[in-house]
């Protein structure tokens, strides 16, 4: 079993829509979780961290549930402009770097 | 600040050479890592920096080797390329390691292609 999966897509999507994608962890003890974006053939760019309370920066949304292991990603009244790949990003260890396990992405397209 | 600068941006290499894949950043990072992405594969790390004079293994650290004698620069050495080094290798740095915050800054990439 992969350690972190998410469900590759695409999602082709209308503009305006609303637009959710899960991604599941197998490690129980994983210490924190990150949505990154990433633009065709350009780098990974953070888009935000993920509380365990869940928290919002204006259209997004993200949630986590450590009992089923699993953090989510809302995109409400999607733009053409959120068009990208949505990579999870889980970190098992409490402080540094080297504990990262990167999800494959899912790919998202809006459609005008 | 410039950020993290990768270069060369495309290289093409033949089976055996060698070559250095350079970063740098200006945002005065301890952390310093390499990865790899591969298609339908997720990022991979192949070595990274807690600070200068240290590295370590990452995920996936056989045929390369790494460097940290400043802050700023963290070089990735290709000792004999191969054709499954084909990839897109990003360099990413991050403050420092005494949070659990850490948010990595990606360089734009090297594309490397090993016939």
């Amino acid at each position: 079993r992969k350690e972190v999966e998410q469900d590759p897509g695409p999602f082709n999507v209308p503009e305006g829509a609303t637009v959710a994608f899960n991604c599941t962890y197998s490690n129980s003890a994983s210490q924190s979780f990150f949505w990154y974006r990433q633009d065709c053939r350009k780098e990974p760019k953070l888009l935000m961290s993920v509380y365990s309370s869940g928290n919002e920066d204006g259209r997004f949304t993200a949630q986590l549930n450590r009992a089923s292991q699993y953090i989510s990603l809302l995109i409400r009244d999607s733009k053409l402009s959120d068009s990208a790949t949505y990579l999870c990003v889980v970190n098992e260890a409490r402080f540094g770097n080297e504990k990262l396990t990167f999800g494959t992405g899912t790919r998202l397209t809006i459609i005008p | 600040n410039a950020g993290v600068t990768q270069t060369p941006k495309f290289q093409v290499l033949k089976t055996g050479q060698s070559m250095t894949l350079q970063c740098a950043q200006d945002m005065n990072h301890e952390y310093m890592s390499w990865y790899r992405q591969d298609p339908g594969m997720g990022l991979r790390l192949i070595h990274y920096s807690v600070g200068a004079g240290i590295t370590d293994q990452g995920e996936v650290p056989n045929g390369y080797n790494v460097s940290r004698s400043t802050t700023e620069d963290f070089p990735l050495r290709l000792l004999s390329a191969a054709p499954s080094q084909t990839s897109v290798y990003f360099c990413a740095s991050s403050p420092g390691l005494r949070s659990s915050y850490n948010e990595q800054f990606f360089g734009p990439g090297t594309r490397l292609t090993v016939l």
